[in-house]
């Protein structure tokens, strides 16, 4: 089945740690999105990527980074400098181009303990 | 900067009722809306797909209109279901393949 891929679903980082969220996608898309979702709170876009190799920074990129080595994968570091990381990061992906939709994973749940 | 706003945040109606929710966005220079279901803890799935040349989108129970002069979308929901409880998002594309999304509207059908 074609789809969205993150895991995992539940994630636990201590302070001053660096976690990775992974995504894959089997869709054949060249954009590809990370998401932040907070209670109460639309979705902000932290990092979203159009081809290999390239990347842009959303509105919240500060203590994240990513990297795109290849078309299905695009990883999102989430490093000890952002200081509330705790919170729903959703993966989606898409055709570059204007006429199309936007596909979703189901989501890492981020907590900080 | 694009701006979408989803009213009501939340909504609460018996079953069978027929319900709108609306949604707002301040740049009328899109490419397409689309919606969203959300339930607790999961990911987006899409709903409905309205390209910019078009006014509406049907499927099953489900329409969406688009009048992108006046920057607005409305989800029709015809005879509501306990089942159709969750959080409802919009979203908007425009240059530079991103999407903005509306807060959404939690939506609750009692049964």
């Amino acid at each position: 089945d074609g789809g969205i891929t993150q895991s995992p679903k539940y994630l636990f980082r201590k302070e001053g740690q660096n976690v990775t969220l992974s995504c894959e996608q089997n869709l054949n898309h060249d954009a590809m999105y990370w998401y932040r979702q907070d209670p109460g709170q639309g979705l902000r876009l932290i990092y979203y990527s159009q081809i290999v190799n390239d990347f842009q920074k959303g509105d919240i990129a500060e203590g994240y980074s990513v990297s795109r080595e290849k078309k299905e994968s695009f990883p999102l570091t989430v490093t000890s400098a952002q200081k509330n990381p705790t919170a729903f990061y959703l993966c989606a992906s898409s055709i570059t181009g204007g006429n199309t939709e936007a596909f979703f994973g189901q989501g890492t749940r981020l907590t900080v303990v | 900067k694009q701006e979408v706003t989803q009213i009501p945040a939340a909504l609460s109606v018996p079953e069978g009722e027929n319900l709108v929710l609306n949604c707002s966005f301040t740049d009328s220079a899109i490419y397409n809306l689309q919606w969203f279901r959300q339930d607790p803890g999961k990911g987006l799935t899409s709903l409905l797909l309205i390209q910019s040349s078009q006014r509406e989108q049907t499927s099953g129970r489900l329409n969406a209109s688009l009048d992108k002069s006046s920057g607005r979308s409305t989800l029709y929901i015809a005879a509501s279901q306990p089942g159709d409880s969750a959080t409802y998002l919009c979203a908007v594309r425009r240059t530079g393949n991103q999407f903005y999304f509306g807060t959404g509207t939690s939506l609750t059908v009692i049964p």
